[in-house]
């Protein structure tokens, strides 16, 4: 059973920094790319970041880059988000999915076909 | 940025009743080359992440009952639930994955009338 569980959610200041992590079990972890999505309070879904099974590549939302940085640890099944200099507007819950594997098609987009429960970053003084 | 606009932004829906939910791209999201869709729907339950329900448009993920199903290409597409369980309350999301930064539709509301 394909399992993921975020971690690291929390209250932290503005200008802060903060790390997620997603823990995956059920799978093959390396062979799947990895992404994250938010969800602000009551609103609807956003999508983060994204990295290659291998590490590489990594693809950011314009509002996260330079802020964010996405990383795994494929020996430890586990998918990274360095968050830094934190506005208030990135308070969300924010889930790790899977990336579908799907051969032929081009580029890197596909659908996300599981999803972890997510993790709450409040970001507050 | 590709954006992504679903309608309507709610509906109610009486139990064994068709719901349809519209979702309309500002760009083609159908990759010629690949004689793809690049479109998914996902459903969201209250306190709940997101779940796949279709992908490439009209591929239903294994699992999901076979009244929903998606429809569409290039720049229209529609989810239907043939016949409304009272279990299918949720919000549902269209999503592009055709081009970065990857955008997700504004989302559904749909309630038993």
């Amino acid at each position: 059973e394909v399992q993921l569980l975020e971690s690291g959610g929390n209250l932290v200041q503005p200008g802060g920094s903060l790390r997620l992590s997603c823990a995956a079990s059920g799978f093959t972890f390396s062979n799947y790319a990895m992404t994250w999505v938010r969800q602000a309070p009551g609103k609807g879904l956003e999508w983060v970041s994204y990295v290659g099974g291998s590490g590489s590549p990594t693809y950011y939302a314009d509002s996260m880059k330079g802020r964010f940085t996405i990383s795994r640890d494929n020996s430890k099944n586990t998918l990274y988000l360095q968050m830094n200099s934190l506005r208030a507007e990135d308070t969300a819950v924010y889930y790790c999915a899977r990336v579908m594997i799907e051969l032929g098609a081009s580029g890197w987009g596909r659908a996300f076909d599981y999803w972890g429960q997510g993790t709450l970053v409040t970001v507050s003084s | 940025d590709i954006v992504m606009t679903q309608s309507p932004d709610s509906l109610a829906v009486s139990l064994g009743e068709r719901a349809t939910i519209n979702c309309k791209s500002s760009q083609n999201v159908f990759h010629s080359s690949t004689n793809r869709n690049y479109l998914g729907w996902y459903q969201q339950k209250p306190g709940q992440p997101p779940k796949l329900l279709i992908y490439w448009a009209s591929t239903r993920k294994s699992g999901v009952p076979d009244r929903f199903s998606g429809s569409g290409s290039g720049t229209d597409f529609t989810l239907t639930i043939s016949s409304l369980q009272a279990e299918d309350v949720a919000v549902y999301f269209c999503h592009q994955y055709y081009s970065a930064p990857l955008t997700f539709g504004g989302g559904t509301k749909v309630e038993i009338k």
